[in-house]
């Protein structure tokens, strides 16, 4: 159980282009669900947090209008980056929480690989 | 500001005995403490949880000590085994948030 999945696992895109990447529960309902970043040999870093139905909340030095993320059902969460450039390169990596504790378990999905050209 | 060291220099050890792997912080009370596992290009797997009232944890080989006094946690990999090579995160967490903040990972190999 617990299973998270993201899509896609790698995407190359121009740079200017927009890029989606879904983020799934696929066997449970997933009320809250973050978003990280992480470079090469550096620690994921959070850059936002999605709670089904609510505007995202953003950490900070994070641009909202750039990584627009969506959490319009219990099971899917959408982070876009906009216009990317190649500083936007990283390993985006999405966790789910059932949120019934505040000690849940962050459960990871197998993270997408962008290349900015 | 908040601060999470590990080991960043690689943890290389004999197939068999026991690795050690540390996670120190500063300016920071966390309510409880993670450890994942990340193979290269994926995301992170659960390991282990402990909060800050349990001194230790056990799981199969696994161990997991927590010293909020020292700010410290230790995690222990008894009878390491090729297969356990990977990078091993440590995350603090806030009760009120439900936020983690990771720790930069250390690299484990286990030679045969």
């Amino acid at each position: 159980g617990a299973v998270v999945s993201q899509h896609p696992s790698w995407v190359i895109c121009k740079s200017g282009t927009s890029v989606k990447i879904e983020c799934r529960s696929l066997d449970f309902q997933a009320t809250t669900m973050f978003w990280y970043r992480q470079f090469p040999k550096q620690s994921l870093m959070l850059m936002a947090t999605s709670n089904e139905g609510s505007k995202a909340t953003y950490e900070q030095g994070v641009e909202k209008d750039k990584f627009l993320i969506n959490h319009a059902s219990l099971t899917l969460s959408t982070l876009t980056v906009t216009s990317a450039h190649p500083e936007d390169s990283s390993f985006y990596i999405c966790s789910a929480t059932s949120g019934l504790s505040s000690t849940d378990t962050q459960y990871f999905g197998p993270g997408t690989r962008l290349t900015v050209l | 500001s908040q601060k999470i060291e590990q080991n960043s220099e690689a943890l290389n050890i004999q197939e068999g005995k026991t690795a050690t792997l540390t996670c120190n912080y500063t300016n920071y009370s966390p309510a409880y403490l993670q450890w994942y596992r990340q193979d290269p290009g994926r995301g992170p797997v659960f390991l282990l949880l402990i909060r800050e009232n349990e001194k230790e944890k056990r799981k199969e080989r696994l161990k997991v000590t927590f010293d909020t006094t020292l700010k410290q946690s230790l995690f222990h990999i008894t009878a390491s085994q090729p297969a356990d090579s990977a990078t091993y995160l440590c995350a603090l967490g806030s009760s009120n948030t439900g936020k983690l903040i990771f720790g930069q990972g250390t690299t484990l190999q286990v030679k045969p």
